[in-house]
């Protein structure tokens, strides 16, 4: 049973064109993440939600939208795709800590290609 | 500003041998210190962290080394197995940082038989 899971795997698309990945974790954690893995293999954070509350909101484009219907549940919306977007999507979750490290579980990512 | 920087793109080592992942970070305010591993189209998974409290943490086959002085730290691996070569990830967190990890690059680390 995948803990964070994200749909779809892989989305190959037009320049111009709008898109959703969806993400979900069964771990009853309160915060969850979209990360992005571009050419150069860094993982950068976009954003963090906690408790449906966005906490975290990178220097994003703002055709990347992100919305949580509830805590278990994190999308990433993405406008008006340009070429540049092509990256792998990273899902994660967490729990709030009150001491110790913050320990991230990732999905499997969602590679999008842009043509 | 790269905070979290892993110079070693890659690694090999030898089946049975010690492997040393390197990791240089510029923040002080860093108040933990996490390493992943990452196999190929999975995500990265949680392998070891240490608090700045501290010098050394183990676990099993691995041990985290910080040297706050150096902005530096290392993940130790001995005994290598090829099930270890991997993408090694090293990655920061600060207590004012909102919960946020950041993360180097990463290092491919290949264990040959």
């Amino acid at each position: 049973d995948t803990a964070v899971s994200q749909t779809p795997k892989y989305l190959v698309t037009q320049m111009g064109n709008d898109k959703s990945i969806k993400c979900e974790q069964n771990l009853g954690h309160d915060t969850m993440y979209w990360y992005k893995q571009d050419s150069k293999k860094f993982l950068k954070i976009m954003f963090s939600y906690n408790n449906k509350e966005l906490i975290i909101n990178e220097t994003v484009p703002n055709r990347f939208s992100p919305k949580s219907p509830d805590k278990a549940h994190l999308n990433l919306h993405i406008n008006s795709l340009e070429l540049g977007d092509s990256a792998v999507y990273f899902c994660a979750s967490s729990r709030r800590r009150s001491g110790g490290a913050n320990v991230l579980t990732f999905g499997a990512g969602s590679r999008l290609t842009v043509l | 500003d790269q905070q979290v920087k892993q110079n070693s793109p890659s690694l090999s080592v030898q089946e049975g041998r010690i492997s040393i992942l390197n990791c240089d970070y510029t923040n002080s305010m860093f108040d933990y210190f996490l390493w992943y591993k990452k196999y190929p189209a999975e995500g990265p998974t949680f392998l070891i962290s240490i608090s700045s409290i501290k010098d050394k943490n183990e676990d099993g086959r691995f041990t985290v080394f910080l040297n706050k002085s150096a902005k530096h730290l290392s993940l130790h691996i001995v005994p290598s197995q090829p099930g270890d070569s991997a993408v090694y990830f090293c990655a920061a967190s600060a207590i004012q940082g909102a919960q946020k990890l950041v993360f180097g690059q990463g290092t491919r680390l290949t264990i040959n038989p």
